[in-house]
């Protein structure tokens, strides 16, 4: 079955701080895709990456980056020199066709100023 | 003006009551989503229809029915709500069925009493 835990429920950081947000999955497919969505306290999901599983290579974008290990199963994220608009529940959705079909409880990450 | 547009927002109705969703995307998509998200934050793919044929249909009960007019709305019938159906809904829509980036509305919290 495809599986993601994030194992932290919530992460509270002072402004400018880095911080890492943890994602391990599970599957027996060889290929699949990962995503991370962003969801704001206005409600919406918002799509931040979608990462297939052929591509390695890590990804940055701004202050975000992802760090894909297949060897460990991880898929985390980073923010750098974090900020209170960073402030929201991130979810790292399992492995999974082009769509997203589940996401899980999710990371909320607040940032003080 | 949004992108992805969701009508009501907020909807409380009694148990065995008929109500509708609406969804509206002007992003010129081919693909639209219903997802439900419960109490415990856990969000789940409904239904995906694309250029309004439906392409995704997960385990959702009868009562739950889709439609959509033309490729840019999706409406949720939903028939004989019951307590559990209480819950927020997301319609999204992505460019086409392949992209994986989705483009959420706010939600519509249904409370069933």
């Amino acid at each position: 079955a495809q599986k993601v835990t994030q194992a932290q429920t919530e992460i509270s950081v002072v402004e400018k701080e880095d911080v890492t947000l943890d994602c391990v999955y599970e599957t027996r497919d060889t290929t699949y895709y990962l995503f991370w969505y962003k969801q704001p306290p206005s409600g919406e999901l918002v799509f931040l990456i979608r990462r297939n599983s052929f591509d390695e290579q890590n990804e940055i974008s701004g202050r975000y980056s992802w760090n894909f290990q297949k060897s460990t199963s991880s898929f985390n994220f980073t923010i750098t020199a974090s900020q209170v608009v960073d402030s929201a529940v991130y979810f790292c959705a399992p492995p999974s066709g082009n769509t997203p079909l589940v996401f899980g409880k999710g990371t909320r990450l607040s940032v003080i100023a | 003006d949004t992108a992805v547009s969701q009508t009501p927002k907020y909807l409380v109705t009694q148990m065995g009551n008929d109500k509708s969703i609406k969804c509206e995307q002007n992003l010129g998509h081919d693909t639209m989503y219903w997802y439900k998200q419960d109490s415990k934050k856990f969000l789940k793919i409904m239904f995906s229809y694309n250029n309004k044929e439906l392409i995704i249909n997960e385990t959702v009960p009868n009562r739950f029915s889709p439609k959509s007019p033309d490729k840019a709305h999706l409406n949720l019938h939903i028939n004989s709500l019951e307590l559990g159906d209480s819950a927020v809904y997301f319609c999204a829509s992505s460019q086409g069925p392949d992209t994986g980036e989705l483009f959420f509305g706010e939600g519509s919290r249904l409370t069933v009493l």
